[in-house]
């Protein structure tokens, strides 16, 4: 089973309003960090926001907002207020703690959503 | 500034040649430093863990003797690839942790190899 799951591999959304990237993931273990990343043209792995398994709220990062259930299983990427260069990869990723300590920064990545803001 | 430096951003080599790319830390050590290969339009695959002062741990179906990482000091970790083939051009990137924080997870550039 795929541990993170984006269904959307493509999404529009207008100038200037909010768009909402889904992900989903998969875990038995109670200590997990969930991240998103924002890949443009060019390669570069931009880091946007970080929600960590025990925190109470639900993390915020400008204009960038993580909508976290965690019964659901899902850590939904909120972007207000669209601009153009949001346009990009968008990657959900996950990092579990191994019972070992080593390798604790490994990520798993999700496909990815191609979002594209219209003008 | 750039956390985690990666170098070259790009290179094309003819097949059969090796090919190293680099990637430092920059203001912190990093114990593990991680391998990702990116398919055009598809996700990160983690190739390899680069454990600072021991060898490398290898995903399944990555070939060691292929893809050689060293990892010498705490800022810096080498990915090299050996006699290089057309069916190895693609997108590496490397991450390196913990960083200033232990929620985030910084990655290089990126290197685009084309084998031709």
């Amino acid at each position: 089973a795929q541990k993170i799951t984006q269904t959307q591999p493509g999404m529009f959304v207008q100038e200037k309003e909010a768009v909402t990237l889904d992900c989903t993931y998969d875990t038995s273990d109670p200590s997990y960090g969930l991240f998103w990343y924002k890949q443009p043209s060019s390669g570069e792995m931009i880091f946007l926001i970080y929600q960590g398994s025990y925190d109470q709220q639900n993390a915020t990062e400008g204009r960038y907002s993580l909508n976290f259930q965690k019964a659901r299983k899902s850590a939904n990427l909120v972007i207000s207020a669209s601009q153009l260069g949001d346009s990009a990869m968008y990657f959900c990723a996950m990092r579990e703690l191994p019972h070992s300590g080593a390798g604790s920064y490994q990520l798993t990545f999700g496909k990815g959503t191609k979002l594209s803001v219209i003008p | 500034g750039a956390v985690v430096s990666q170098h070259p951003s790009r290179v094309i080599c003819k097949s059969g040649t090796s090919v190293k790319i680099e990637c430092r830390s920059l203001d912190f050590q990093a114990t593990t430093m991680f391998w990702y290969r990116q398919f055009p339009k598809q996700s990160l695959m983690l190739m390899a863990t680069s454990n600072e002062g021991s060898k490398a741990t290898y995903e399944q179906g990555v070939e060691k003797d292929k893809f050689l990482i060293n990892h010498a000091s705490l800022t810096l970790s080498t990915l090299t690839v050996t006699s290089a083939h057309p069916e190895d051009s693609s997108f590496y990137i490397c991450s390196a942790g913990p960083g200033r924080s232990n929620t985030e997870a910084f990655f290089g550039q990126g290197t685009r190899l084309t084998v031709v």
